[in-house]
């Protein structure tokens, strides 16, 4: 299985509510990304879990909040957000460092996105 | 000076034309490369890691010039269904830091033309 999934795929919420991103991943890896991505820009990386502990925290406002309950999973909760939040949400995963000793470059691989568009 | 930086595109490029993508980066310490592609409204997928040696899968042949920090992409008889953003990426991976940190070049776009 060498799926990211990602749910819900479209979300539309008010700027007073409170939603939640999910990710989940079964190929055993270490690291679990969140990265915003607005038009016609590359991925912006938000948070970074390894071995399920934040190590990243790219100085995202305090109204997104990441969770990682396991290895498998990852969270993104929403809250008072703004509409210029409106983006596509990608969560990614790769097996996380140091580099494997059988090789290959760690790799990251990337969920289908949520469409999340804030009122 | 942005630490990943692409040609700006985007490239229009006839069927069967031969496009090759050029990609620096600033840290030297970077420890790993790839070129991702994406696809309109898409999530980004690998195409390819890049190899010290270099490496080639069917059409597409990375190369890596640690000394001058430059990447490329080379495709060979390029098909519509190669129009895409193709995306640089240079892991910083336990450099400084013990976990990866992905930095993404801005893309460049590829459009085959019948």
């Amino acid at each position: 299985d060498t799926e990211v999934t990602q749910t819900p795929k479209h979300l539309v919420m008010g700027m007073t509510n409170k939603k939640s991103l999910k990710c989940e991943q079964h190929m055993g890896h270490r690291a679990m990304y969140w990265y915003k991505q607005k038009a016609k820009k590359p991925p912006e990386l938000m948070f970074v879990y390894s071995y399920e502990k934040l190590s990243i925290n790219e100085s995202v406002p305090s109204r997104f909040s990441p969770e990682c309950p396991n290895s498998s999973l990852l969270n993104l909760h929403l809250h008072a957000l703004q509409p210029e939040d409106s983006a596509l949400y990608l969560c990614a995963s790769s097996q996380g460092p140091p580099v494997p000793s059988s090789g290959g470059n760690n790799e990251q691989f990337f969920g289908p996105g949520t469409r999340l568009t804030v009122l | 000076r942005k630490e990943v930086e692409q040609d700006p595109g985007p490239f229009n490029v006839p069927e069967g034309a031969t496009v090759a993508f050029n990609c620096t980066y600033s840290n030297s310490a970077s420890q790993s490369f790839f070129w991702y592609r994406q696809d309109c409204r898409k999530e980004p997928k690998l195409l390819m890691s890049v190899y010290s040696s270099g490496n080639e899968d069917g059409r597409f042949t990375a190369q890596l010039n640690r000394a001058s920090q430059y990447i490329s992409l080379l495709i060979r008889d390029s098909k519509l269904s190669d129009s895409a953003t193709y995306l640089c990426v240079v892991n910083l991976e336990g450099v400084e830091t013990s976990y990866d940190k992905v930095i993404f070049g801005p893309g460049t776009s590829l459009s085959v033309i019948p």
